[in-house]
């Protein structure tokens, strides 16, 4: 059975960039989480999908990050004007509700040059 | 505001050794706990969780963990380690229908 997929594993992008990561959950999967982890730390949460709404994005930092999930499977993160300060490994989560354990991919890697 | 407080950041054991890693959570209402694992190059897993019923929880690999309401804590224990062990642990609680809240993870040593 796969798990969590994400794409790219590894992104080195200019400052100011344009940038957008994906995210494959597991079939069946309703919820949808996105975090970021910098170095040292834990998890941070993002933003948070119950099929294709989000509901809670209440983590992201500010307007330059979206995320969407259009048909209620595959979700993406889209940075704009990408900064220094965005480099850190963003990771995915689905779990089958969202009163239920979650399942996290392996991270893309976001190193802003 | 709501947090996980993880007090090792990094544990250093020979095989064999006990171990206990602590964990605090500040929350006032009804939470789910859990504690991930990750390993050296690998994704973050699952090693187990509390939603309710017997404190007392065990997790793969011969992990347990005690939810304790009143300290609110879920310390992480194994009898023995093996060198296999070494990784970074997280300890997260979620409330109903929210997203994880992680500590900050401690960093597992084990020599042979």
């Amino acid at each position: 059975g796969a798990g969590v997929s994400q794409t790219p594993s590894n992104k080195v992008t200019e400052k100011g960039k344009y940038v957008e990561l994906r995210c494959d959950p597991i079939s069946g999967h309703t919820a949808l989480y996105w975090y970021r982890q910098s170095l040292g730390q834990g998890p941070e949460f993002l933003i948070y999908f119950q099929g294709t709404g989000a509901a809670d994005d209440s983590g992201l930092p500010n307007d330059r990050f979206f995320a969407v999930r259009p048909e209620g499977s595959v979700s993406t993160l889209k940075i704009q004007r990408t900064e220094r300060g965005d480099s850190a490994v963003y990771l995915c989560a689905s779990s089958l509700t969202d009163q239920s354990e979650q399942y996290f991919g392996p991270g893309t890697r976001l190193t802003v040059t | 505001a709501q947090s996980v407080s993880q007090h090792n950041h990094h544990v250093i054991l020979s095989e064999a050794a006990s171990l206990e890693l602590g964990c605090n959570y500040s929350y006032g209402g009804t939470v789910n706990l859990f504690w991930y694992v990750q390993y050296p190059g690998q994704h973050l897993q699952l090693l187990l969780k509390y939603f309710s019923g017997d404190p007392l929880v065990k997790g793969i690999k011969g992990f347990e963990a005690e939810f304790i309401k009143s300290k609110f804590s879920f310390n992480l224990r194994k009898p023995s380690v093996q060198w296999s062990d070494t990784a970074e642990y997280f300890c997260a609680f979620s409330t109903a229908g929210t997203a994880l809240i992680f500590g900050k993870g401690t960093t597992l040593s084990v020599s042979s």
